[in-house]
C-alpha cells in the first residue's frame, strides 16, 4: 500500500517562472491538504482539499498560489512568477476522512523542495 | 490553539529513555496535546495525543500534569534513527481541526 507520494523531489525555478508541485494521496484518501515549511521554522497549513473542492484556502497567499484536486489524478499546488521568497519545502497530506481524527491521521509525503534562483 | 513551549535541542544516549518536555500553560479544557516528529528531509509523522489522561502507543508515551500546564513525551529505548525534530501542538479536536501548525520543536539527537 503505497503512501502519499509527491514529486517532484526536488525542484528548481528561475525567478518569474511557475512551480507545479504534484501529490498523490494514499489509496483511499479522499481529502489532501498541502503546508509549507520555510527553512529553519516549523510547518504553516496552506489549503485544504477534497476531489473537485477546496474546503479551506485560508493559509494560502492571496496571489499567485492555487491548488487543485481534480476528479481524476493527482493534487496540484501552482505556483506563478516564483519570488525567492518561495524557497521552502512544500509538504502534502492525506487523511481518510475530515472528523476529528482528521487531526492525527494526516499521512504525509516526503515533499518537494523547491529552490528559487 | 495554545502556544507552546520546547527546548530547542536535547541530546540523548541510545537504549536509554528520551523525555521531551512541552510547555503549554495557555491551553483550554478541550484542547488536546499532539506531538509530531519530522525526521530529516522526511515528512512529519505523527506520534501520539492525549487530553487528561496519560497515554501509550507502541511508539511513545505521553505523560499530561494534572493541572494539563505541560507535558513530556518519553521514547522509552531510544535509537538512532530517533534522532528528528519533535514538535508538541496543543490544539482542539473537532470539526475544522485538521491544519496542523508546528513551531520549531526540539531537535533530538540520540547518541551512540
Amino acid at each position: 500500500n503505497a503512501g502519499v507520494m509527491q514529486n517532484p523531489r526536488h525542484l528548481v525555478r528561475r525567478r518569474g517562472q511557475e512551480a507545479r508541485l504534484r501529490c498523490s494521496p494514499m489509496k483511499g484518501h479522499s481529502h489532501v491538504y498541502w503546508y509549507r515549511q520555510l527553512p529553519e521554522e516549523g510547518l504553516k497549513f496552506m489549503v485544504y482539499l477534497q476531489k473537485e473542492n477546496i474546503i479551506d484556502e485560508s493559509g494560502m497567499p492571496k496571489e499567485r498560489f492555487s491548488a487543485e484536486f481534480p476528479k481524476e489524478g493527482p493534487s496540484i499546488l501552482r505556483i506563478q512568477q516564483v519570488v525567492r521568497g518561495d524557497s521552502a519545502a512544500y509538504f502534502c497530506a492525506s487523511s481518510p476522512g475530515s472528523g476529528p481524527e482528521s487531526s492525527y491521521e494526516q499521512y504525509f509525503g516526503p515533499g518537494t523542495r523547491l529552490t528559487v534562483t | 490553539d495554545a502556544k507552546t513551549t520546547q527546548p530547542t535541542s536535547m541530546d540523548c544516549a541510545e537504549g536509554r529513555a528520551a523525555n521531551l518536555p512541552c510547555n503549554h500553560s495557555t491551553i483550554s479544557g478541550n484542547e488536546y496535546v499532539y506531538w509530531y516528529r519530522q525526521i530529516h528531509s522526511q515528512g512529519p509523522q505523527y506520534i501520539i495525543h492525549g487530553l487528561k489522561n496519560n497515554e501509550t502507543n507502541e511508539m511513545a508515551s505521553l505523560i499530561i500534569t494534572e493541572d494539563r500546564k505541560s507535558s513530556t513525551l518519553i521514547l522509552p529505548h531510544a535509537t538512532l534513527r530517533d534522532t528528528a525534530v519533535y514538535y508538541c501542538s496543543a490544539k482542539y479536536s473537532g470539526a475544522g481541526s485538521y491544519q496542523l501548525t508546528f513551531g520549531k520543536g526540539t531537535k533530538l539527537s540520540v547518541i551512540p
